[in-house]
């Protein structure tokens, strides 16, 4: 199946700091890719769709100004958490999608990047 | 309601144990199931990937769809102690658009 990075894995950052977290598609190109957030014991909740050229599309709730979006390519999408704040500890994951063979899309996901804010 | 209920468990079975695995869901327009594995701290991978109602088959896994039930199902035969993970169903309306997860099932299977 197709493979899906992030980087970094983890990263403690300090209150009040940014912290970008990038998603690349290593083996197709994505003109849409997904963030999600999940916290612990908790499903994946969607936070915003990324679409390669355009302005990304944020999920009810979801701050835009506080987590930057930004999908410069076809195989990259990073996500900016701006000034963050311990309640952004979470578990972050994106997804890319990708046409399979049958013509149908597939998400493939990355292996999620670990935010602590102390 | 939430769009997707599933019980999170945690669900622990010994090996060889046939696992069963359920999602229920509100939205009759949802026409794509998925079943997620995923490990602790990684990210979620695709084991079974469903269209509308039916059966499907592969390997050790089964996945069941009832759309008019709103029900559907992950059977694991013959489970192995490498299956202890988090399973997530998700559903979709169109393919490729926005998943809805389920809490997940955290499963662990003893040897």
């Amino acid at each position: 199946g197709a493979v899906v990075s992030q980087h970094p894995s983890r990263v403690i950052c300090k209150s009040g700091t940014s912290v970008k977290i990038e998603c690349r598609s290593l083996d197709f190109q994505a003109t849409t890719m997904f963030w999600y957030r999940q916290f612990p014991k908790q499903s994946l909740m969607l936070m915003a769709t990324s679409n390669e050229g355009s302005k990304a599309t944020y999920e009810q709730g979801v701050e835009k100004d506080k987590f930057l979006i930004n999908h410069a390519s076809l195989t990259l999408s990073t996500l900016t958490v701006t000034s963050a704040h311990p309640e952004d500890s979470s578990f972050y994951i994106c997804s890319a999608r990708d046409v399979t063979g049958q013509g149908l899309y597939e998400q493939y996901f990355g292996p999620g990047t670990r935010l602590t804010v102390t | 309601q939430k769009e997707v209920e599933q019980d999170p468990g945690p669900l622990s079975v010994p090996e060889g144990a046939i696992v069963s695995l359920n999602c229920t869901y509100s939205n009759s327009a949802f026409q794509y199931f998925m079943w997620y594995r995923q490990y602790s701290r990684k990210g979620p991978e695709l084991l079974m990937y469903t269209y509308s109602s039916g059966n499907k088959e592969d390997g050790r896994f089964t996945a069941q769809v009832d759309k008019s039930s709103k029900y559907i199902s992950l059977f694991i035969r013959d489970s192995q102690p490498s299956d202890s993970a988090t399973y997530l169903c998700a559903m979709s309306a169109q393919p490729g658009n926005q998943f809805y997860f389920g809490t997940g099932t955290s499963l662990t299977v003893i040897p």
